[in-house]
């Protein structure tokens, strides 16, 4: 158990819907990151958060939008959904947010667009 | 820009036997190199690390891996290959910011 936790763990959904997911990280860690895993595009960052302020942006889609909350909890929000948004969406923790930090992965949450 | 290529997308070999996992990278400076393991249904877990130390790496569960700037390469070993190895491996390169991610390569492990 990385002790980071995701919410949650599978998400059904209609094309042009919106959900949000939510991920608390490992205790201490001050950076949250979300990623995307599907069959044809295989791991892609997407958005990394640092103390609540956003530090880096990978491929996220204009769609998609995420914050860091205070209790340093962060949520992704994905709108308009179309199928080809379905894919296991992970979160990772960092104690400080730097590229070389190991980052400790929750379980994801599958998403799947009907 | 950085980038990674996993030389094979499966690997098979029998209990007891070694584990070579062949993994190349293009970076235009000394790169940071990761080896993350993904087993069914579950998260991805760091297996070990480089970050400009000693070349020669060990990691969790008798895994090891070598970096050679020469040959662009961190392939990742194991003498040994156990059942619970089975997963997939993604050999991880760091960027300016991001971790930047082979493709994966799957792992079986024949009884």
């Amino acid at each position: 158990d990385s002790g980071v936790t995701q919410t949650p763990k599978h998400l059904i959904t209609a094309t042009g819907q919106r959900v949000t997911l939510r991920c608390s990280p490992r205790s201490g860690d001050l950076s949250v990151y979300w990623y995307q895993q599907s069959l044809d595009q295989g791991l892609q960052f997407l958005i990394q958060y640092y103390n609540g302020e956003e530090r880096a942006k990978g491929n996220i889609l204009e769609r998609f939008s995420a914050q860091q909350f205070p209790d340093l909890h962060s949520e992704l929000n994905l709108s308009s959904l179309e199928l080809g948004d379905s894919a296991l969406y992970f979160c990772a923790s960092s104690v400080a947010g730097r590229v070389t930090d190991t980052q400790y992965f929750g379980p994801g949450t599958r998403l799947t667009v009907l | 820009a950085q980038s990674v290529t996993q030389l094979d997308s499966h690997v098979s070999v029998s209990e007891g036997t070694p584990v070579l996992l062949r993994c190349n990278y293009s970076s235009s400076y000394s790169p940071s190199l990761f080896w993350y393991v993904q087993h069914p249904n579950k998260g991805l877990q760091l297996l070990l690390k480089y970050t400009s130390a000693a070349t020669l790496v060990k990691g969790i569960n008798g895994f090891e891996a070598e970096f050679k700037k020469s040959e662009t390469s961190f392939h990742l070993t194991k003498p040994s290959a156990h059942m619970s190895d089975a997963a997939e491996y993604f050999c991880v390169v760091s960027d300016d910011y991001q971790l930047i991610w082979g493709a994966g390569t799957k792992l079986i492990i024949k009884p």
